[in-house]
């Protein structure tokens, strides 16, 4: 089966660094995927890993350890408009799908 | 613009009567997926195709079934609708099993069944 796991919640201060985390077990692994999701939208693409390591885009940065199944992603300068739900997703094979976790709902405040 | 549409947007419908939502892409993408997203739950894979009628069973297929007899449309249907389908869906293309952009979504459809 297929499992990851994302903290419910979290809050932080504008202008701060958040860092929210996904545990995954999954049968196959083809990469690691960061979506942002605000309330009544669709999801957007923010990420991909697929080896370990940090891929840094902007404000955002992802981390991938393979071998003990984690990725975080790294808000920097955190912004109102950063209030949002973020979902971590696995690709496994056969099909091209992706197994979603809950999301995380960050909510950002003054 | 990701080229994806989704319609309808909303629908309400009562419980027992069959409902199609539809999926309508410009990308020419091989990979369409139907998700539904609850609270608590997450994004969850109904069905999927990765051609022309060709199609798979997601995690939460009961009660659904699929059909793509072309590239740009992927029609999900509820046979006959019960509350528990109650529900945000939400429609995703991908072109590659190594595409580095994962999924792009459509808007949503929003479905009420009383």
């Amino acid at each position: 089966g297929q499992n990851i796991d994302q903290p419910t919640e979290m809050t932080a201060t504008e202008g701060a660094i958040v860092q929210i985390n996904c545990t995954y077990q999954t049968s196959g692994f083809n990469g690691l995927f960061w979506y942002q999701q605000h309330a009544g939208e669709a999801p957007t693409f923010l990420s991909y890993n697929v080896l370990d390591g940090l891929e840094e885009k902007g404000r955002f940065s992802s981390f991938l350890s393979r071998s003990k199944g984690y990725s975080y992603l790294l808000l920097k300068e955190l912004q109102m408009k950063d209030s949002a739900s973020y979902l971590c997703a696995v690709r496994t094979g056969g099909g091209n799908k992706l197994t979603f976790g809950t999301g995380t709902q960050l909510k950002v405040e003054l | 613009d990701a080229g994806i549409t989704q319609s309808p947007r909303h629908k309400v419908t009562e419980t027992g009567t069959p409902v199609t939502l539809r999926c309508h892409q410009t990308e020419n993408h091989r990979y369409m997926y139907w998700y539904r997203q609850d609270p608590g739950h997450g994004l969850r894979l109904i069905h999927y195709s990765y051609g022309v009628k060709d199609t798979d069973k997601g995690e939460v297929s009961d009660g659904y079934s699929v059909s793509r007899s072309k590239t740009e449309d992927f029609l999900l249907t509820l046979e006959s609708a019960t509350s528990s389908q109650t529900s945000v869906y939400f429609c995703a293309i991908s072109e590659s099993m190594q595409e580095r952009d994962g999924y792009t979504f459509g808007s949503g459809t929003r479905l009420t069944v009383v």
